[in-house]
This record gives C-alpha cells, sequence and structure tokens, in this order.
C-alpha cells in the first residue's frame, strides 16, 4: 500500500524563522509531489508542485526532493502567523499525508 | 470560473438514512476526484474519474458508498445506508486533463457530514 508518511505537530516556530516541514512516501516510482496548505475548517490549496530532484523555490517558499531518499520537504522562510496551518505533502493526487500543523507564534 | 462547486455544505442525517452529495467539477477539467478527510486518517482518497469513467474506486469503503458521473459537468457520491463512522468532510476535486499525476487537484469547499 502507498503510504505518505508526515510529523502530525504541532510544529511552533517565532514569527520571522524558519519552518521546515518533511514528508517520506513509500512507492519509490512516484513522478509528482504537492504541498497543500489547508486552514481549520477550509479545503485543501495548492503551495508548491516539484518534480525534479533538488530545490524549487517559489517566493518564501522551496520544496525539496530527494527521490534516492525518497523525501520531500517545504521550507518556510521569514514565517507569518498567517501560515499558521495545516500542510499536507502529496503524492500525484491519490496518496496524502495526514498533515503536519504549524503554528507561527508572533 | 466559480472554481468546484459542492453541495450540499452541511448535512447531518440519522443512521440509515441515504445520503447524496453532490459536485459540480471545473469546466474543462477531465479528471473528478473524491476525498474523504477525518482527523483518524487524513485525507483519503475515495474514488476518482477520466471523462466520466471510474477508473480507481480501491478507496471506497464499502459496498454502501457508490458514485457516478452521468455527465462532464456533475458527479454524485451516495451512501446507503449511512452509519455514524461515515461521518467526516468529503471533498470532491477536478484537475485538468493534460497529465493526471503532474497537475495540482483543485478542491471544492466539501461537505460536512454528520450521521447521528
Amino acid at each position: 500500500q502507498k503510504e505518505v508518511e508526515q510529523n502530525s505537530g504541532p510544529l511552533s516556530v517565532p514569527e520571522g524563522a524558519i519552518a521546515s516541514l518533511n514528508c517520506t512516501y513509500s512507492d519509490r516510482g512516484s513522478q509528482s509531489f504537492f504541498w497543500y496548505r489547508q486552514y481549520s475548517g477550509k479545503s485543501p490549496e495548492l503551495i508548491m508542485s516539484i518534480y525534479s530532484n533538488g530545490d524549487k523555490e517559489d517566493g518564501r517558499f522551496t520544496a525539496q526532493l530527494n527521490k534516492a531518499s525518497q523525501y520531500v520537504s517545504l521550507l518556510i522562510r521569514d514565517s507569518q502567523p498567517s501560515d499558521s496551518a495545516t500542510y499536507l505533502c502529496a503524492v500525484s493526487q491519490l496518496t496524502f499525508g495526514k498533515g503536519t500543523k504549524l503554528s507561527v507564534i508572533p | 470560473d466559480a472554481g468546484v462547486i459542492q453541495s450540499p455544505r452541511h448535512e447531518v442525517t440519522e443512521m440509515g438514512q441515504e445520503v447524496t452529495l453532490r459536485c459540480k467539477p471545473i469546466s474543462g477539467h477531465d479528471y473528478l476526484f473524491w476525498y474523504r478527510q477525518t482527523m483518524m486518517r487524513g485525507l483519503e482518497l475515495l474514488i476518482y474519474f477520466n471523462n466520466n469513467v471510474p477508473i480507481d474506486d480501491s478507496g471506497m469503503p464499502e459496498d454502501r458508498f457508490s458514485a457516478k458521473m452521468p455527465n462532464a459537468s456533475f458527479s454524485t457520491l451516495k451512501i446507503q445506508p449511512s452509519e455514524p463512522r461515515d461521518s467526516a468532510v468529503y471533498f470532491c476535486a477536478s484537475t485538468p486533463g493534460t497529465a493526471l499525476m503532474n497537475t495540482e487537484a483543485f478542491f471544492g469547499q466539501g461537505t460536512r457530514l454528520t450521521v447521528v
């Protein structure tokens, strides 16, 4: 069974710090990876997608992929209280992790 | 575009009753997904369609669950009979038909189902 594992948190960081979110997956043949942000009571919305090994940057967000280690991460620089949410790691659209709850403390 | 539209937003029903959840995908999107989200199990894929055809329903928990997509602009998820353990938030999502695995899913607002 294909699995995606995330630390459930909560992860607390002070405002302005770097938040680091991690994810591992079991299917070595996976090709596409996504990070979604979900505010409480809302639907998931895409933050980043990544398909190749290495880093991908978009504003304050950087996604990192290491297919050999089956590991995906999301870094949030200069964390803001508005970043407080649950972050879901997804492999294609078929398998999601349970999410990591991030709390940014003002 | 109005995005993925789900109805109802909230549903409270008694155990044993039939429940029907509805979804209108984004126009032009060829893939439609139904997910269920609970605290215990997270976001789980139930079934997905490509061009109105069910492709993988291995996530459908039991025969009490069924899903249909009679046309490109409408899908239903039905639970009959409903049970308290079906209480969850059900999301519908759609993606363009370029490449299933390489495009983000656009989610509807979800239906919060409570079975008492």
